[in-house]
């Protein structure tokens, strides 16, 4: 079955700068790539996602990048900000109807003003 | 506000009980996934139904069981309880034709 893995499990930056989180998967049939976001105690909520017919995607100060070759896709948050403080999930799925979304392991990232 | 319903928020229990968690799936979706979070730990996928029958398993336990209902709305039941169970249970929903999920604010389970 599908295993995703994510790096790095913490990662601290000041304000301002750029974050980047990597994952990879080991299925070659996925082809949907979302990310959440889950503050202490609430739902993971979904930020962005990218399918794969599309290698780069962004929305404001985050974006998605694909490399289905290499299997691993990426979370690059610039300009972070102190509500960007959370953790940040990396899944896959198979576009089969009953896709099930396997998740990475999380990565806590902390912004410091 | 997701649109994913569950109830009850937060329940305490002793050890070896039964409890049910209950989700209501947003408007016209047809598929509910339960996820497993304990303390400081990922999304563990337990199971899925669609349309009321099962179809995927994940790592759920022989102790825990789930089924969804013709109104779509599904239950997880727990029984047999340990400390190990206390977690935070959350169900989440999609249509068939779209990936994306939705996730419930989820069920605080305690187990004492």
């Amino acid at each position: 079955g599908e295993n995703v893995e994510q790096h790095p499990s913490t990662l601290s930056v000041q304000e301002g700068d750029s974050a980047v989180i990597k994952c990879t998967y080991s299925d070659s049939a996925s082809n949907y790539f979302p990310w959440y976001k889950q503050e202490l105690g609430k739902r993971p909520q979904l930020i962005i996602d990218i399918r794969s017919n599309v290698g780069e995607k962004k929305d404001q100060r985050i974006a998605v990048t694909l490399n289905k070759t290499a299997k691993h896709f990426s979370l690059h948050i610039t300009e972070t900000q102190p509500e960007d403080s959370a953790v940040y999930f990396c899944a896959a799925s198979k576009n089969t109807g009953f896709q099930k979304l396997v998740f990475g392991t999380g990565t806590r990232l902390l912004v410091s003003p | 506000d997701s649109g994913v319903t569950q109830t009850p928020k937060h329940l305490i229990t002793a050890t070896g009980q039964r409890v049910t968690l209950r989700c209501s799936p947003r408007s016209g979706d047809l598929s509910v996934y339960w996820y497993q979070q304990s303390l400081d730990q990922g999304l563990q996928f337990l199971i899925q139904y669609y349309n009321g029958e099962e179809r995927a398993k994940g790592n759920i336990l022989e102790r825990f069981s789930a089924q969804q209902f013709p109104d779509l709305h599904s239950e997880l039941n727990l029984s047999s309880l340990e400390l190990g169970d206390s977690a935070l249970y959350f169900c989440a929903s999609s249509d068939r034709d779209r990936n994306t999920i939705y996730f419930g604010e989820g069920s605080w389970l305690t187990v004492v």
